[in-house]
């Protein structure tokens, strides 16, 4: 499809297990953004890509949030020893970047729920 | 820190009336948006306003930005189950990388 990609829809993890979070940008965008969301509010930066390069990630909550893109395209976002304070909807989306305001492009989320 | 709060934080009304949500902060943004979303979706993009007091009108939704660029209103005329949704409004930081600070938002309920 050509819309932002996200697997799984669904993950449920143990306390303590560690997660990795699939995001597929539209092709040819530039910039990539994940985003934290909890029910029924709005999405909370966590970390932003210009292609490869991680250039704002002061929204990541602890050293447990790691965030990549190695090749400029297909993002991972991992959380390691997961704690029940994790459990969200994690929001991928991505942009031309080719002006100032482009639109951004969101994927459907993964659900996250740490027991 | 930017905060971008949004009132009501829940609606919920009959088919055919008139609503408006409201977005305000004590920071300036260089432009605002205004996303819908469903449950199970992503958030999506309805407008864009990036001058001071435009006022933009989307079908039976106008959107104005403040003068002051902090603040912003939705209203939707003659509302239809359709309009369901969590309405997030989300200002651009202006910093490196633009990136968008999201309101706290407002789920709507439309029942027939």
């Amino acid at each position: 499809g050509a819309g932002v990609s996200q697997s799984p829809r669904y993950k449920v993890a143990k306390r303590g297990q560690d997660v990795a979070l699939r995001c597929d940008p539209i092709s040819g965008h530039v910039s990539l953004f994940w985003y934290q969301q909890a029910l029924g509010q709005g999405p909370e930066f966590l970390t932003y890509f210009q292609n490869e390069a991680q250039l704002d990630k002061s929204g990541l909550p602890s050293d447990r949030f790691f965030a990549e893109r190695p090749e400029g395209s297909v993002s991972t976002l991992k959380i390691q020893r997961t704690q029940q304070e994790d459990s969200a909807v994690y929001l991928c989306a991505s942009s031309s970047g080719k002006r100032r305001i482009s639109p951004l492009h969101f994927g459907n989320g993964t659900r996250l729920t740490v027991t | 820190t930017q905060l971008l709060e949004q009132s009501p934080q829940f609606l919920s009304i009959q088919e055919g009336e008139n609503l408006t949500v409201y977005c305000n902060s004590s920071s300036v943004f260089s432009s605002l948006q205004w996303y819908r979303q469903e449950p199970g979706e992503g958030p999506v993009l309805l407008v864009t306003v990036v001058t001071g007091g435009e006022v933009k009108k989307l079908k039976r939704l106008t959107f104005q930005f403040g003068d002051a660029r902090k603040d912003s209103s939705l209203h939707i005329t003659a509302a239809q189950p359709g309009d369901t949704g969590l309405y997030l409004c989300a200002g651009a930081d202006g910093g490196a990388t633009n990136k968008l600070i999201f309101g706290t938002g407002t789920l709507l309920a439309v029942q027939p």
